[in-house]
């Protein structure tokens, strides 16, 4: 079964407002990772966060870990076409490293 | 810096062919993956390769075989193409194994099982 859950799996938005994926492990994850994959991409790289309560920032995106290390969210401010794409959390909760479902993100002008 | 290389970029087959997925990366990373993406499930890890001359099953590993060739190259084989295996593969590599290091992909190949 899927170890890192992530919701949404879709998400719409209009050309300026915010966005929100949150991911999601029954057990503690050692740290956790996101990545961006473009329509017809592969998954790129954008941050990791190791410590408990980790707030860490790039431009518009905000990335948290929670205190329990259970969860991560990632949150885009003003979103811009540029921002399309399909976010994943990457985790491991045990000794392999899984990856969340990914929430797909369209961005309409 | 060719980063990580894939090839083919493409491929059909026919339900019983065989084919290999090969993959190669320069940056000199100790480990090397193999996932799989399905609409809906995310990329899940087909086989691993922690360090050269090892590899380790991942959540899906049915009806694939591995070999780590040389520390640089990790290929993915398929012994009869079934079209349940009809999906895009990723091959990836990070410095060392698991959590703690950035994963660098290859561009994907893109399979049809007909």
């Amino acid at each position: 079964g899927q170890q890192v859950m992530q919701i949404p799996q879709y998400q719409h938005v209009q050309e300026g407002e915010d966005f929100t994926t949150y991911c999601n492990s029954s057990t503690t994850l050692s740290n956790i990772q996101w990545y961006k994959q473009r329509p017809g991409g592969h998954p790129v790289f954008l941050i990791q966060l190791v410590k408990s309560g980790e707030v860490k920032k790039q431009k518009r995106l905000t990335f948290q870990f929670g205190e329990a290390k259970k969860n991560s969210s990632l949150h885009i401010t003003a979103t811009q076409t540029t921002d399309v794409g399909t976010y994943f959390c990457a985790g491991a909760p045990g000794n392999q490293f899984y990856f969340g479902t990914g929430t797909s993100l369209t961005v309409i002008p | 810096n060719a980063g990580v290389t894939q090839t083919p970029k493409f491929q059909v087959l026919k339900t019983g062919q065989s084919m290999t997925l090969q993959c190669a990366q320069d940056m000199n990373h100790n480990s090397m993956y193999w996932y799989r993406q399905d609409p809906g499930m995310g990329l899940r890890l087909i086989y691993y390769s922690a360090s050269e001359g090892t590899t380790d099953k991942g959540e899906v590993p049915n009806g694939y075989n591995v070999s780590r060739l040389n520390k640089r190259e990790f290929s993915l084989r398929l012994e009869s193409a079934a079209p349940s295996q009809t999906s895009v593969y990723f091959c990836a590599s990070s410095e060392s194994y698991g959590s703690g290091t950035e994963a660098f992909f290859g561009q994907g190949t893109r399979l049809t099982v007909v």
